[in-house]
């Protein structure tokens, strides 16, 4: 079975620029989550969705992020205008039920390399 | 605010020999531990988990404990092997406003483990 399937796997482009990142879930999967990586705060969730529906986005950082799911098979992570704090790797993740409940082992993808130069 | 805390980025180990990966969490209500591994260019994945009416699950090689009064968790290996070096995030779950889970992940520690 395909896992979660995440693109583009890197990505460089210039501050300002608009950013799109892209998520195939696991199908059945009802949960969809955003997470990034950095060195210093290691993963962060940034937002997660249940049956498409934005459940919390309390960790999106700022107003130049958005996240999107407009059907149970694909998600978008925008980020508008792009900035060199933004460098990270973006995870996304989908589980059959809620984070951290016993049930709800996460799937991650191979996540995007994001570089804003 | 950090609530998971890894206070050791890298650590490395000798083939056969034990290794142990720490965790520090500092809300008392978090009631689900989980360990995630990841390798290079490859998303985590999921390792082991305990809840917080146990203090020791294990899994082959692997066994989580946790330390409630402590608010601490650790993993061991035992024996090591040059497949385990990855990075291993220790996470943390609880109920927040809003009625739902929420799992909170430390920055994770570096294994390396050598022949």
């Amino acid at each position: 079975d395909a896992g979660v399937i995440q693109s583009p796997r890197h990505e460089v482009t210039e501050m300002g620029q608009e950013v799109t990142l892209r998520c195939k879930p696991i199908s059945g999967h009802d949960y969809l989550f955003w997470y990034r990586q950095t060195m210093m705060r290691g993963l962060e969730l940034l937002i997660y969705f249940n049956n498409n529906v934005p459940i919390d986005d309390s960790g999106m950082p700022e107003d130049r992020f958005s996240a999107k799911m407009p059907n149970a098979s694909f998600s978008t992570l925008k980020i508008q205008p792009s900035e060199p704090r933004d460098s990270a790797v973006y995870f996304c993740a989908s589980s059959l039920a809620g984070q951290g409940s016993p049930t709800g082992e996460l799937f991650f993808g191979e996540g995007s390399r994001l570089t804003v130069l | 605010d950090q609530q998971v805390k890894q206070n050791s980025p890298s650590l490395s180990v000798q083939e056969g020999r034990i290794s142990i990966l720490n965790c520090d969490y500092t809300n008392s209500m978090f009631d689900y531990f989980l360990w995630y591994k990841k390798y290079p260019a490859e998303g985590p994945t999921f390792l082991i988990s305990i809840s917080s009416i146990k203090d020791k699950n294990e899994d082959g090689r692997f066994t989580v404990f946790l330390n409630k009064s402590a608010k601490h968790l650790s993993l061991h290996i035992v024996p090591s092997q040059p497949g385990d070096s990855a990075v291993y995030f220790c996470a943390a779950s609880a109920k927040f406003s809003g009625g739902y889970n929420k799992l909170i992940f430390g920055a994770g520690t570096r294994l390396a483990v050598h022949p």
